[in-house]
Parts: structure tokens; sequence; C-alpha cells
């Protein structure tokens, strides 16, 4: 299947500080990239939609100041936590849709473990 | 609201043993249906996926699931376990909202141990 790899794999930060996570297609054009969040023991949240070109769709209760999300081009998405506290520590997991076959499956990088101390 | 439920949150089996995942979803248009593995330490990999015809559906592996409409639920199994299954099994459902847009829904996951 398709690739798509994160940047970093995992990162420490202090408080009031902001990280940015990239996010690669590495093997195809994705028009759509998604961002999740993923607590411990929990299941994938939804954080936003990230369409090519244009601005991203956040979900209800994601507040979108704080992550902002760029998706300049058909390969690159990035997330950036501004102003990181320690409640942003989490799993963060991007994906990327393949749009060239049947079924626009979705390929999900690696994650990122990002800690705010 | 369009939820997807995954029944066993954490479930030990010996090697050999069979396996079944079960995953109801509630939502009444028509969905894509999947389910995911997360091996420790990696990322999230698609086992298998159910968009029409036979809803009896095969994946990598050995696993399979089944589409039971009238019950809304995409329950995966195994006949025979093994130690290297071990992982976080996560069920999911592709919804379509207007506008066309679409989003997977997770499940809480399931966390399958399998002792030798």
């Amino acid at each position: 299947g398709a690739v798509v790899s994160q940047h970093p794999s995992w990162v420490i930060c202090k408080s009031g500080t902001s990280v940015k996570i990239e996010c690669r297609s590495l093997d195809f054009q994705a028009t759509t990239m998604f961002w999740y969040r993923q607590f411990p023991k929990q299941s994938l949240m939804l954080m936003a939609t990230s369409n090519e070109g244009s601005k991203a769709t956040y979900e209800q209760g994601v507040e979108k100041d704080k992550f902002l999300i760029n998706h300049a081009s058909l390969t690159l998405s990035t997330l950036t936590v501004t102003s990181a506290h320690p409640e942003d520590s989490s799993f963060y997991i991007c994906s990327a849709r393949d749009s060239r076959g049947a079924y626009n499956e979705q390929f999900f990088g690696p994650g990122t473990r990002l800690t705010v101390l | 609201a369009q939820s997807v439920s995954q029944h066993n949150h954490h479930v030990i089996l010996s090697e050999a043993a069979s396996l079944e995942l079960g995953c109801n979803y509630s939502y009444g248009g028509t969905v894509n249906l999947f389910w995911y593995v997360q091996y420790p330490g990696q990322h999230l990999q698609l086992l298998l996926k159910y968009f029409s015809g036979d809803p009896l559906v095969k994946g990598i592996k050995g696993f399979e699931a089944e589409f039971i409409k009238s019950k809304f639920s995409f329950n995966l199994r195994k006949p025979s376990v093994q130690w290297s299954d071990t992982a976080e099994y996560f069920c999911a459902v592709k919804a379509d909202f207007s506008g066309g847009y679409n989003k997977l829904i997770f499940g809480a996951g399931t966390r399958l141990a399998v002792h030798p």
C-alpha cells in the first residue's frame, strides 16, 4: 500500500511553545489529509480534514486557532500546535487519502507523540 | 450521532483459539466498513474493508468479517489466532455527510493478547 510518513515521531516541548508536525504522502498525491488525536487506551478522534489549497474543516470542539493546519501541496500537510499546554500531550496521527483507487482508501502515518512539560 | 461500538476492550486468547471481535455502528445511510490493526509500536494498517457486494469479506492474515445490515454489525473473525496477532484492533465506519463530506468514525478499539 501507499506510504505516509510523519515527522517528528516524538517531541517534548515546554508549555507555551509551538510545535509543528509534518505529514507526507511518499508515493502518491493526496488532495485530502486527516489529522487525528489518540489518547492512551482510547480510539482515534478526528480533529480536522485538510484539503490541498483550501482551509481545513475542523471537527466540533477542536480549536482552529490552536491547531493550525496547512496543506500547501499534494504531498504535505502540517499541524501546528500553538501555545502548547500539558493537556495537549497526546498521540497525533495523520492519514492521507489516495484518490487513485476505486475506494479512496486512507493510509495512516506512524504518529507523533507530543509531550508538553 | 454516528457512533461505532466495540464490545470487547480486552481479549486474551491462547494460540490456535478462534477469535471474534464485535463491532456495531449507528448510522442510517450507506456505509463503508473497515477493520484496522495496530501492532505494538506500529501505525494503523488496513485488515479488510466492505463497500458492497458479498457481505463476507476476507482480509489479510486470515481475517474475515461479516456485514449484517439488519444488525448494524461488522464482526471480525479468525479461526485460529497466532501470537503475532497480538495487537489493537479498530473497527471504523466511513459515513457520508452533506456537501460531499465524509469521514471515518472509529470504535474504541480492542486490545488482543495471544499467549503461546
